[in-house]
């Protein structure tokens, strides 16, 4: 079954901490993997999109990185700031499965003072 | 550029009742798409849309219809709400599959609808 899972589920960081979140997956075939930050009451936006090929993608304060053997990935944010509070959601598109993405149900991070 | 903009933003409707959410692009885009988030769930896909005329089923279709007669517009259609449609829906579009590594999808702000 295609999947991905993220955890932890939720977090709280002081402002200024650094913080790791992670994605397992198991959509098989795969082609790329998206992290996206979504804003309370808003819609997702991308923050980075990895292929198979690609280990390391920074954006800013946020670096993800991709291990497809293993199927896992994980975004690190750096230097934390208030604005940085949001749900971060994996997604991994399913190849040939009618323009199918899964998303992972998101990790809620809030950055606190 | 507005990107995606969705309409209304808030809705509560009546069991049995019908409504159209709709969903407008300004980038030319020829994919479009419709999302239901529920609460603690990952986003679903409803429909989707590979240009104007073409519209096909994602994996929770039942109970909303879709149309697509302008690369612009997406509108969705609910013809008899029932309470299991309560969520957030997002529409979203990109220019090519939204599935290649070289494209990214774009999303509305969504539409929180009620159903009681």
């Amino acid at each position: 079954k295609n999947q991905v899972e993220q955890s932890p589920q939720s977090l709280i960081i002081l402002e200024g901490k650094n913080c790791t979140l992670q994605c397992n997956y198991t959509v098989s075939p795969f082609s790329n993997l998206r992290w996206y930050k979504q804003d309370t009451g808003r819609g997702p936006v991308s923050l980075t999109i990895m292929t198979f090929s690609e280990n390391t993608k920074s954006n800013g304060r946020y670096t993800a990185t991709l291990d497809a053997d293993t199927k896992q990935s994980s975004l690190h944010i750096t230097a934390s700031q208030l604005s940085d509070s949001a749900s971060y959601i994996c997604v991994v598109p399913m190849l040939g499965g009618g323009n199918k993405l899964t998303f992972g149900t998101g990790t809620q991070l809030k950055v606190e003072l | 550029n507005a990107g995606v903009t969705q309409t209304p933003k808030f809705r509560i409707l009546k069991i049995g009742q019908s409504m159209t959410l709709q969903c407008t692009q300004d980038m030319n885009h020829n994919y479009m798409y419709w999302y239901r988030q529920d609460p603690g769930m990952g986003l679903k896909l409803i429909y989707y849309s590979v240009g104007a005329g073409i519209t096909d089923k994602g994996e929770v279709p039942n109970g909303y219809n879709v149309s697509r007669s302008t690369t612009e517009d997406f509108p969705l259609r609910l013809e008899l709400a029932a309470p299991s449609q309560t969520s957030v829906y997002f529409c979203a579009s990109s220019y090519l599959s939204g599935q290649g590594p070289n494209t990214e999808a774009f999303f509305g702000q969504g539409t929180r609808l009620t159903v009681v």
